[in-house]
């Protein structure tokens, strides 16, 4: 048990519904990752925040996708308008304070089906 | 952009033999992490390198980082059934500051 959770575990919606994620990191950790994995392939940064504040944004996040990090704690991601090609399994991980590139700690994942 | 390629995409090995996973960047490294993936599951950290031309072990598993911090491997020695999974290679750069993951090379083993 890494420590950090996700939900919901799986998510099934209609295309063009919007969806939010969240995700809970060790409690000590303050960076905290998204990624996103599709079958046969490593996991794709997304974005990731120091404590409440997001430094980093991937090219792959669309407008339809936002993140938050309200408290520094938990994070939410959201995807608005979904479409078939969001389908794929969305990772959060969390690493302690450090340069990012320490040892992160990777929750089970919210799996997203658009139909 | 920074590129991590990661090979082979598959490799079939028979219970106690040999295995290697190489990744190549695009770009320099300031350090590379690997992961192991269980199918089904979800990835976990395996080691860290940061220094040229660094060597790690584990057990069985041997790491290695190029003198010139593009380049890694992963060697395992006697392959077990618990050896099952995808290694991943993530390299960080302090330059784009954000973690790119290779593809992964998927490990079977043959009984």
């Amino acid at each position: 048990d890494t420590g950090v959770s996700q939900n919901p575990r799986h998510k099934i919606t209609k295309r063009g519904q919007n969806v939010t994620f969240r995700c809970d990191p060790i409690s000590e950790h303050n960076r905290l990752y998204w990624y996103r994995q599709t079958l046969g392939q490593g996991p794709e940064f997304l974005t990731y925040f120091q404590n409440e504040a997001q430094l980093e944004k991937s090219r792959l996040l669309s407008d339809r996708f936002s993140a938050e990090r309200p408290k520094g704690s938990f994070s939410t991601l959201e995807i608005q308008r979904t479409e078939q090609g969001d389908s794929a399994m969305y990772l959060c991980a969390s690493s302690l304070e450090g340069r990012v590139g320490d040892e992160q700690y990777f929750g089970p994942g919210t799996r997203l089906t658009v139909t | 952009g920074q590129q991590v390629m990661q090979i082979p995409q598959y490799q079939h090995v028979q219970e106690g033999e040999d295995f290697t996973t190489y990744c190549n960047s695009s770009t320099t490294l300031s350090n590379i992490q690997w992961y192991k993936q269980r199918p089904g599951g979800h990835p976990v950290f395996l080691i860290q390198l940061v220094k040229s031309g660094e060597v790690k072990k584990q057990k069985r598993l041997t790491f290695q980082f190029g003198e010139a911090k593009k380049n890694s491997s992963l060697h395992i020695t006697a392959t077990q059934t618990t050896d099952v999974g995808t290694y991943f290679c993530a390299g960080f750069s302090n330059r784009d500051d954000k973690i790119i993951f290779g593809k992964g090379t998927r490990l079977h083993i043959l009984p």
